[in-house]
């Protein structure tokens, strides 16, 4: 299929440890959001891309988050020292520049214990 | 600021029974306004879309929503439900953030059940 894809799906790590995730957009979409979905925040933005660049990083809950993409396509989300409050479903988002609608990939379930 | 309100959290239905799920935003200007379901363990997947245009929007699987303007209302409606319908459904209304950029501000969802 083309749309948006995660990985992983599932990922459990332990109190203190660092994760990587990953999001590959839909072809050709310069924008790309994140997003963290947890029981009791509801869906929360966390950055945006505009291409290579963040204008946006103003939802990151704190500086253990960090995002990049690189060649316009592929981002990674990166959390340092994780934390049991980051437990929750990360959701990634792509569109077409200038383009309101968004499409988002199926989640990345994060568990820290 | 934009803001939506998604006014029940959890809605039951018999099957075949019409839905309604209900949605109320708060913009300083025209918005563009979507609705999205959420499967169990699944990504969002989008429904339908109002941007100015019609104000009755149909959307995919039967749904359908009318933005009504002068009750800052972008209600959901399906005239006969299936089981297949039970997720959670989020309103969501877009933000321009700057010059051809816009983010999403999601409503806190509505969980839909359909009894048999």
């Amino acid at each position: 299929g083309a749309g948006v894809s995660q990985s992983p799906s599932n990922k459990v790590t332990e109190k203190g440890k660092d994760v990587e995730l990953r999001c590959d957009p839909i072809s050709g979409h310069t924008a790309l959001y994140w997003y963290r979905q947890s029981l009791g925040q509801g869906l929360e933005f966390l950055i945006y891309f505009q291409g290579n660049s963040a204008p946006d990083k103003s939802g990151l809950p704190s500086d253990r988050f960090s995002a990049e993409r690189t060649g316009g396509s592929v981002s990674t989300l990166t959390i340092q020292r994780t934390q049991q409050e980051d437990s929750a479903v990360y959701l990634c988002a792509s569109s077409l520049e200038r383009q309101e609608t968004q499409y988002f990939g199926p989640g990345t379930r994060l568990l820290v214990l | 600021a934009q803001s939506v309100t998604q006014l029940d959290s959890h809605v039951s239905v018999s099957e075949g029974t019409p839905v309604l799920l209900r949605c109320n935003y708060s913009s300083s200007y025209s918005p563009s306004l979507f609705w999205y379901v959420q499967h169990p363990n699944k990504g969002l997947q989008l429904l339908l879309k109002y941007t100015s245009a019609a104000t009755l929007v149909k959307g995919i699987n039967g749904f359908e929503a009318e933005f009504k303007k002068s009750e800052t209302s972008f209600h959901l409606t399906k005239p006969s439900a299936h089981m297949s319908d039970a997720a959670e459904y989020f309103c969501v209304v877009s933000d321009k953030v700057n010059t051809g950029t816009y983010k999403y501000i999601f409503g806190t969802g509505t969980r839909l059940k359909v009894l048999a």
